[in-house]
C-alpha cells in the first residue's frame, strides 16, 4: 500500500517563495506527480519526477529523494492565481495514489 | 487537443437508485480511471481499467462496478446509491506508458 503525507494548508504572500512538502511510503516506486486543482476544477498536472533531483519548469521546481521518499514542490514569484490546491502522487508497478492535497492561500 | 468529458457536472439520485456515471476520452489512450474525492480524503482510486473489457479494482471498490465496452468510454456504476457515496467523481486517462494523466470535469453527485 501507500501512504502519503504533505500539510492540509498554507498561506504564503504575493512574491514570495514557497515550499510544499511530501513524504510517502510504497511498496514499488515509479513516479512522483504533483498537480494543481483549482476550487471546482479538475487536476491539471503540474511535474514528474521519477529520478533524484530537481526538475525546473518556469517559476515551479520539483524535488525527489527517493531513498528519503520526501518529494517538495517549489512555487516562485507567487501571484493570486497561485492559490489553489496542490496534490502529490505516486505511481507504484500499477497506477496512480493521490495524497489528501495542500490548499495554498496567496494574500496580497 | 487533450479531452476528457463527463456526461453530467452535477447529479441527484435518491438512495437505492442505480446510478450510471459516464467517461468519453478523445486521445485514443488505453488507461483510463474513476477516482472520488472528499474533503480531507484526497482523491481516492475507486476502479481502473488497462483496455477494453479489462478492470481493476482500486483502493475502494465496494459498491461500484464499471464497464468498458469501447476503449473511449469508461463507465461507473453505484449498483444501489447510499448516502456516502454522495461525493465529488473524477475520470482520467492516460497512454499505457505515460506519466501525465488527463482529468475530466468531474461529477459532483448528491445521493439523498
Amino acid at each position: 500500500g501507500q501512504n502519503i503525507d504533505q500539510p492540509t494548508e498554507m498561506t504564503a504572500t504575493e512574491g514570495a517563495i514557497v515550499q510544499i512538502n511530501c513524504t510517502y511510503q510504497t511498496s514499488g516506486f515509479n513516479g512522483l506527480f504533483w498537480y494543481q486543482q483549482h476550487a471546482g476544477e479538475a487536476p491539471t498536472f503540474l511535474s514528474y519526477n521519477v529520478l533524484d533531483g530537481l526538475e525546473e519548469k518556469g517559476r515551479f521546481s520539483s524535488f525527489l529523494s527517493r531513498s528519503k521518499g520526501y518529494s517538495y514542490l517549489l512555487l516562485k514569484e507567487l501571484q493570486m492565481k497561485d492559490s489553489a490546491s496542490y496534490l502529490c502522487a505516486v505511481r507504484d508497478r500499477s497506477d496512480m495514489r493521490f495524497g489528501a492535497g495542500t490548499r495554498l492561500t496567496v494574500k496580497p | 487537443d487533450v479531452k476528457v468529458t463527463q456526461s453530467s457536472r452535477y447529479l441527484v439520485k435518491r438512495t437505492g437508485e442505480k446510478v450510471f456515471l459516464e467517461c468519453v476520452q478523445d486521445m485514443d489512450h488505453e488507461n483510463m480511471f474513476w477516482y472520488r474525492q472528499d474533503p480531507g480524503l484526497g482523491l481516492r482510486l475507486i476502479y481502473f481499467s488497462y483496455d477494453v473489457k479489462m478492470k481493476e479494482k482500486g483502493d475502494i471498490p465496494e459498491g461500484y462496478s464499471v464497464s468498458r465496452e469501447k476503449k473511449e468510454r469508461f463507465s461507473l456504476i453505484l449498483e444501489s446509491a447510499s448516502t456516502n457515496q454522495t461525493s465529488m467523481y473524477l475520470c482520467a486517462s492516460r497512454i499505457l506508458q505515460g506519466y501525465e494523466q488527463y482529468f475530466g470535469p468531474g461529477t459532483r453527485l448528491t445521493v439523498t
